[in-house]
Order: structure tokens, then sequence, then C-alpha cells
């Protein structure tokens, strides 16, 4: 099955400065890669997809950039800001929203002010 | 993107108690849901996947007659933790997505701590 890698476990950035979060993924089936932001005690919040048959997504100080030869996937968070910090997981699933996502171990990241 | 709500926020019960978690897709039919649980500073795991109408497929090492699922409807999802123990106690979570949704939205959560 699908087994999705994540790191690093903890970033700490300055304000203002990018953070960038690396995931790489074992099952080229897969074709769909969200990436979700969890505060403390709450669910998941989706940020940001990228499907398999697009390279680069942004929105605004967000992006997400896939690489489907070497099965890796990153995340970029520019101008980062002290709202910013969270818990980040990575996911992968071979249909879309469809099938089970399976995520990675997660990246807490603190933008200190 | 599309709301789903989960009740409650958190729960404490006695050992040997049921408890309920209801999760509701509010503007879409979910057609598909998935209930995930989640321990202190850990990743998700998923616990079941249920379609509407049909039974709930569960994960390897979870137990079905524990942990009840029952997704009846397009828009509710219910997992009721029977008999709960101590070592029950964590972050449940649900999610939910639909054929006009495809992408995967989640509930807020639950809490549940036993005593």
């Amino acid at each position: 099955g699908e087994n999705v890698e994540q790191h690093p476990s903890t970033l700490s950035v300055q304000e203002g400065d990018s953070a960038v979060i690396k995931c790489t993924y074992s099952d080229s089936a897969s074709n769909y890669f969200p990436w979700y932001k969890q505060e403390l005690g709450k669910g998941p919040q989706l940020i940001i997809d990228i499907r398999s048959n697009v390279g680069e997504k942004k929105d605004q100080r967000i992006a997400v950039t896939l690489n489907k030869t070497a099965k890796h996937f990153s995340l970029h968070i520019t101008e980062t800001q002290p709202e910013d910090s969270a818990v980040y997981f990575c996911a992968a699933s071979m249909n879309s929203g469809n099938t089970p996502l399976v995520f990675g171990k997660g990246t807490r990241l603190s933008v200190i002010a | 993107g599309a709301v789903v709500s989960q009740h409650p926020s958190w729960v404490i019960c006695k050992s040997g108690t049921s408890v309920k978690i209801e999760c509701r897709s509010l503007d879409f039919q979910a057609t598909t849901m998935f209930w995930y649980r989640q321990f202190p500073k850990q990743s998700l795991m998923l616990m079941a996947t249920s379609n509407e109408g049909s039974k709930a497929t569960y994960e390897q090492g979870v137990e079905k007659d524990k942990f009840l699922i029952n997704h009846a409807s397009l828009t509710l999802s219910t997992l009721t933790v029977t008999s709960a123990h101590p070592e029950d106690s964590s972050f449940y979570i649900c999610s939910a997505t639909g054929t006009l949704v495809e992408k995967l939205f989640f509930g807020s959560g639950t809490q549940l701590s036993v005593l």
C-alpha cells in the first residue's frame, strides 16, 4: 500500500521567512496530493491540493510542487506569519477524496515573531 | 470549502458506557465518510470507511463491534464507541466527500476522555 514520508517533523522560522515541507510517496498510482493545516484541538483544514496532471499550484502565500518522477511533493509558505504556526500534514490518494488518504506524520511549524 | 460539522467537540464518560459522535455534511451530499483517530502529537489513523447505505469497511485492527458506524443518509454518519474504556480515549475526527465535491473535508474533531 501507499506510504507517505514527511520531513521535517518540526520547523521553526522567523516571521517573514519562507517555510518548506517535503513529502515523498511510494505508490506511483497516487494522483491526488492535498495539504492540511491542523491547529491544536481542531480538525485538519484543507489549505491546498494538487493533482498529478499539474506540476505546481499557488494560492497567495502558499504553493505546492509535485515531481511525479521522483514521487515527491512540497509545500511552500512565503512571508510566514505567527498565525501560520500549526501542524501541517501532507497526504496522498489514488482518486481525489473518494479513496482514503494516507497521511504523512506531520510537521509542527512554529513562526517566531 | 464544504462544511462538515462534528458533535460533540468533547465528551467525558465513565468506563463501560457508550458514546455517540455525529458527523454532518452541511452543504453537500456526502457519499463517503471516513473516521479517523488521532493520538497526541501523532498523525491521523484511518479507522473505517463508510458509504451511504452500506456497511462500513474497517481497517485492520479496528474492532467493528466496538466502533459502530452508521451512514444512513447522505448528510449524517455516526460513530458509537461501545463499552468505552480508558484506552479508547483519543481525538476522533470524521471526514466527508461526495461526487460533486471530490475533496476531503474534515469535521472539527471530538476529544473523548474515558474515566
